[in-house]
C-alpha cells in the first residue's frame, strides 16, 4: 500500500489559516487522497478527499500538487475546536480489495 | 439516525478471557473495518470485510477473529491469544465497490482494558 508522510505536530493561532502538509510520493493513478481528523477518545471524522483537482467543502480545502506526490489540507480560520490529530491517507477506488492504513498523523494545536 | 454503533464503550477483562466487541451499522454499507489504536499512535487495521460472509486479515490480525453473517454487523472477538489486548478499538464502514466515494464512517470506539 502506498504510504503517506506527515509532520508529527503543528501549532496555529486561533482565526489564522493552517496548512497541513502530506507527502505521498508512491501514490498510484487510482488512489484518492483522503483526510480525516480525530478528537481525543473519539473515532476519526471525514474531512475531505480529492483525486487531482483542488477541492473545497464547508470544513476545509484540499490543494493537490500537479504531480500528485503531495497535498495540503487548508483550514481557513482555525478555531479551538479544530485542535485534533489530522490523518492523510490514500484510498484506492479501483473497486478491488481496499485497505486503509492510518499513520500517526499530525497533531494540531490551536492557541488563543 | 443512521450511523455506526459500537458497544460496550468500556470493557474490562481478565487475562485469559475472550471478549467480543459489537459493531452495528444502519448505513447499508457493504464494507466494514476494525482498527486498533494504542495511546499516541495511529490506527492499525485488524480485519476488514468487503461483503457479507467474506473478510480479510489486516496488518495485525493475530489474536483476533471476526464474522460477517449479516451486512449490518461485524463483531470482533479478542481472544486470549492476543498478548497485549488493552487498546482503543474502532469500527468503521464505507459504501464499498468501485463507484463509492470511499468515505469511512467511524463508531465512537470501545476501550478494552485487561486487568
Amino acid at each position: 500500500d502506498a504510504k503517506t508522510t506527515q509532520p508529527n505536530s503543528m501549532e496555529s493561532n486561533e482565526e489564522e489559516p493552517v496548512h497541513l502538509p502530506c507527502n505521498h510520493s508512491t501514490i498510484s493513478g487510482t488512489d484518492y487522497i483522503h483526510w480525516y481528523r480525530q478528537l481525543p477518545s473519539q473515532g476519526p471524522e471525514y474531512v475531505i478527499h480529492g483525486l487531482t483537482s483542488n477541492v473545497n467543502n464547508r470544513m476545509a480545502s484540499l490543494a493537490i500538487a500537479e504531480d500528485r506526490k503531495s497535498s495540503t489540507l487548508i483550514l481557513h480560520r482555525a478555531t479551538l475546536r479544530d485542535a485534533a490529530v489530522y490523518y492523510c491517507i490514500l484510498r484506492d477506488h479501483s473497486g478491488t480489495a481496499s485497505k486503509l492504513t492510518f499513520g500517526t498523523g499530525t497533531r494540531l494545536q490551536v492557541t488563543l | 439516525d443512521g450511523g455506526i454503533t459500537q458497544s460496550p464503550k468500556y470493557l474490562f477483562r481478565k487475562e485469559g478471557q475472550n471478549v467480543t466487541l459489537s459493531c452495528e451499522q444502519n448505513l447499508n454499507h457493504d464494507a466494514m473495518y476494525w482498527y486498533r489504536q494504542d495511546p499516541g499512535q495511529g490506527l492499525r487495521l485488524i480485519y476488514y470485510s468487503q461483503i457479507v460472509n467474506d473478510f480479510q486479515k489486516g496488518d495485525i490480525a493475530e489474536g483476533y477473529s471476526v464474522s460477517r453473517e449479516k451486512k449490518e454487523s461485524f463483531p470482533l472477538t479478542v481472544t486470549s491469544a492476543q498478548k497485549n489486548p488493552t487498546a482503543f478499538y474502532l469500527c468503521a464502514s464505507s459504501i464499498g465497490g468501485a463507484s463509492n466515494t470511499g468515505e469511512l464512517f467511524f463508531g465512537e470506539g470501545s476501550r478494552l482494558t485487561v486487568l
